[in-house]
């Protein structure tokens, strides 16, 4: 079963800067890696999905790498906004496509 | 991608008693799972519902405390029964990635208070 970590834990950082979250899995026969976003209180928007053929994702300012023998994705959000401003969780599955969820990323985008 | 509709959104429940969360998609699918989201904490995934067949339950979660129904491809339902309040949590039903979807869909949840 994958175990996956996200650090930081908070980050805070002011409108315009670029965003880096981390993500780190032990299994890498890891078949999904999906970024999500929860809002306080709300439900989860999906972000970027890559999958094992892929090494990265892009949508607008947001770009998801993957690298599997490291163990690691990576989250990019270019010239951050205050509507930024959410939790930021990754997930990973195998071919069964049970995710397994890190603790999140609490990101504050200071205008 | 898929859509999910679940309800109830929101329900405060008596110990004891037992609340059963909907999800209807709008498209067929053949694998359903249910999460759970305690306060503060991230997602655990609760069991797979699986159309024809029992439902797939993880380590810590079993049947007569979670059952779930799947009469169809497009519908599940997640029974919390005998709530206590440790049973306070968001639970969430989701479906994995169809062919050329952004990625999983989930519902939006289910804020259940046990007092």
């Amino acid at each position: 079963k994958q175990e996956v970590t996200q650090i930081p834990a908070a980050l805070s950082v002011p409108e315009g800067e670029n965003l880096v979250l981390n993500c780190s899995f032990t299994d890498s026969a890891i078949y999904n890696l999906q970024w999500f976003r929860q809002d306080p209180g709300k439900g989860l928007t999906s972000l970027l999905l890559i999958q094992s053929s892929q090494r990265e994702q892009t949508s607008g300012r947001l770009n998801a790498s993957l690298d599997k023998s490291s163990g690691r994705s990576t989250l990019y959000i270019a010239a951050s906004q205050p509507g930024d401003s959410a939790t930021y969780l990754c997930a990973g599955s195998g071919g069964d496509y049970k995710l397994s969820f890190g603790a999140g990323t609490t990101v504050t985008v200071r205008a | 991608s898929a859509v999910i509709s679940q309800k109830p959104s929101r329900d405060i429940c008596q110990r004891g008693t037992s609340l059963t969360i909907q999800c209807q998609v709008d498209s067929q699918v053949t694998m359903m799972f249910w999460y759970r989201q305690q306060p503060g904490q991230s997602l655990t995934l609760i069991a797979t519902a699986n159309q024809g067949s029992e439902a797939t339950y993880e380590s810590g979660f079993v049947i007569d405390k979670f059952p779930i129904s799947r009469p169809n491809l497009t519908f599940s339902t997640l029974t919390v029964s005998n709530m206590s309040p440790e049973d306070s949590s968001i639970y969430l039903c989701s479906v994995p990635p169809g062919q050329g979807s952004y990625g999983y869909t989930f519902g939006s949840g289910t804020r259940l208070t046990v007092v």
